[in-house]
């Protein structure tokens, strides 16, 4: 079975300081997905970045950076100089594809809160 | 385009009493999928549809019906509602070339 294991659930920094969100993912399967979701206060679901498993590229888009490790089965996730806006829930989510199902698997999120 | 649409955006229900959640696309997605969104647990699959007439259970299938009749539309049906449904509902399709989602804005449901 699928599982998102996101062991920090709140974290709090003041503004400009850096953050990690962790995550660890099992799965049996050989292809899957990896995604990262933002649900702010408002709490529509955001989506912020898909990785597939063969790509261990690590990217990087403005403040945010990501950083895929097959080899310790996590996908961590790093806010650069964070600002009050980035206050929110975030998610890690798995969506395997050997078995067709097309569903996702989620942690059950960490909570982010950048104070001024 | 729409994307996902969700309808109710907040229903309050008394307890056995039943209701259905509407999810509808216009992006001619092939699969669909209904979570549920609780405290401290993330989301959790409730059922999904790899196409139109098929359907499964995810994690926690208990008291809530689906059914698939079109690609556009996935309604989520409570027989009988009890106070533990209480949760916000996300609806979610996708398309089978690519591997994202879209998700809808949510339901917020309370069971009284």
């Amino acid at each position: 079975a699928q599982k998102v294991t996101q062991a920090q659930t709140e974290i709090s920094v003041v503004e400009k300081e850096d953050v990690t969100l962790d995550c660890v993912y099992e799965t049996r399967d050989t292809t899957y997905y990896l995604f990262w979701y933002k649900q702010p206060p408002s709490g529509e679901l955001v989506f912020l970045i898909r990785r597939n498993s063969f790509d261990e590229q690590n990217e990087i888009s403005g403040r945010y950076s990501w950083n895929f490790q097959k080899s310790t089965s996590s996908f961590n996730f790093t806010i650069t100089a964070s600002q009050v806006v980035d206050s929110a829930v975030y998610f890690c989510a798995l969506s395997d594809l050997d078995t067709g199902r097309r569903a996702l698997t989620f942690g059950s999120g960490t909570r982010l809160q950048v104070q001024p | 385009n729409a994307g996902v649409t969700q309808t109710p955006k907040f229903q309050v229900l008394k307890t056995g009493q039943s209701m259905t959640l509407q999810c509808a696309q216009d992006m001619n997605h092939e699969y669909m999928s209904w979570y549920r969104q609780d405290p401290g647990m993330g989301l959790r699959l409730i059922h999904y549809s790899v196409g139109a007439g098929i359907t499964d259970q995810g994690e926690v299938p208990n008291g809530y019906n689906v059914s698939r009749s079109t690609t556009e539309d996935f309604p989520l049906r409570l027989l009988s509602a009890a106070p533990s449904q209480t949760s916000v509902y996300f609806c979610a399709s996708s398309y089978a070339r690519d591997y994202g989602y879209t998700f809808g804005s949510g339901t917020r449901l309370t069971v009284v």
